[in-house]
């Protein structure tokens, strides 16, 4: 079935260090791809999208590109901020009633 | 433009007892989830509904039901509440098409005792 795999955390990093959450994704059609980041005690907010293969979503300094070949969508960011902490979600959708699958969320915690 | 609103944002029940998560939005969209949070399990699907009047099992509405009388609102009810349905619960929308973002509400946390 369709589904979300990302690297369990929590991952930890210090401050200005380049960040890389790996997901991978199992998709019968062609999804569209998400990346949500949750703060603590909010809803989740999307982060960045890419909605066909080989698009790169970018937003806030993060970046990640679809990559059909290797069914991925990494996120990543060159200099990570101490407001950068949250969970962050890999998500992808199909035109299926819009249904949406969610990975299990990876915790980022970036110290000073 | 509030976006996607829920009530009430805590809420401690007893065993057996019901109750009703109200989710609201006001950016006319046609789609609206109801999701639960676990810790380590993500975020999964209780139901869904596609338009006014619809409604739809996701991948645990066991214990739950739904309602989508006016086209704003999407209700959550637990008609007998259980501890294993302690959770956080999320309300999301979508205007539809598959390249389309969700908005998510703030979360209702419920504890079961």
């Amino acid at each position: 079935g369709d589904s979300v795999t990302q690297m369990e955390g929590p991952v930890t990093l210090s401050e200005e260090a380049f960040l890389t959450i790996n997901c991978t994704y199992t998709a019968t059609g062609y999804p569209s791809l998400f990346w949500y980041v949750q703060y603590p005690g909010e809803g989740l907010q999307l982060l960045l999208k890419a909605t066909k293969a080989d698009d790169k979503g970018s937003n806030k300094g993060f970046e990640a590109t679809y990559r059909k070949e290797t069914t991925s969508f990494h996120l990543e960011k060159g200099s990570v901020q101490v407001s950068d902490s949250a969970v962050y979600f890999c998500a992808l959708s199909l035109y299926n009633f819009n249904k949406f699958y969610f990975g299990s969320g990876t915790k980022l915690n970036v110290k000073p | 433009n509030a976006g996607v609103t829920q009530t009430p944002k805590f809420r401690v029940l007893k065993t057996g007892q019901s109750m009703t998560l109200l989710c609201a939005q006001d950016m006319n969209h046609e789609y609206m989830y109801w999701y639960r949070q676990d810790p380590g399990m993500g975020l999964r699907l209780i139901h869904y509904s596609v338009g006014e009047g619809t409604t739809a099992k996701g991948e645990v509405p066991d214990g739950y039901n739904v309602s989508r009388l006016k086209k704003q609102n999407f209700l959550l009810g637990l008609e007998s509440a259980a501890p294993s349905q302690t959770s956080v619960y999320f309300c999301a929308s979508t205007d539809g098409g598959v390249q389309e973002t969700q908005y998510f509400g703030p979360g209702t946390r419920l504890l079961v005792l």
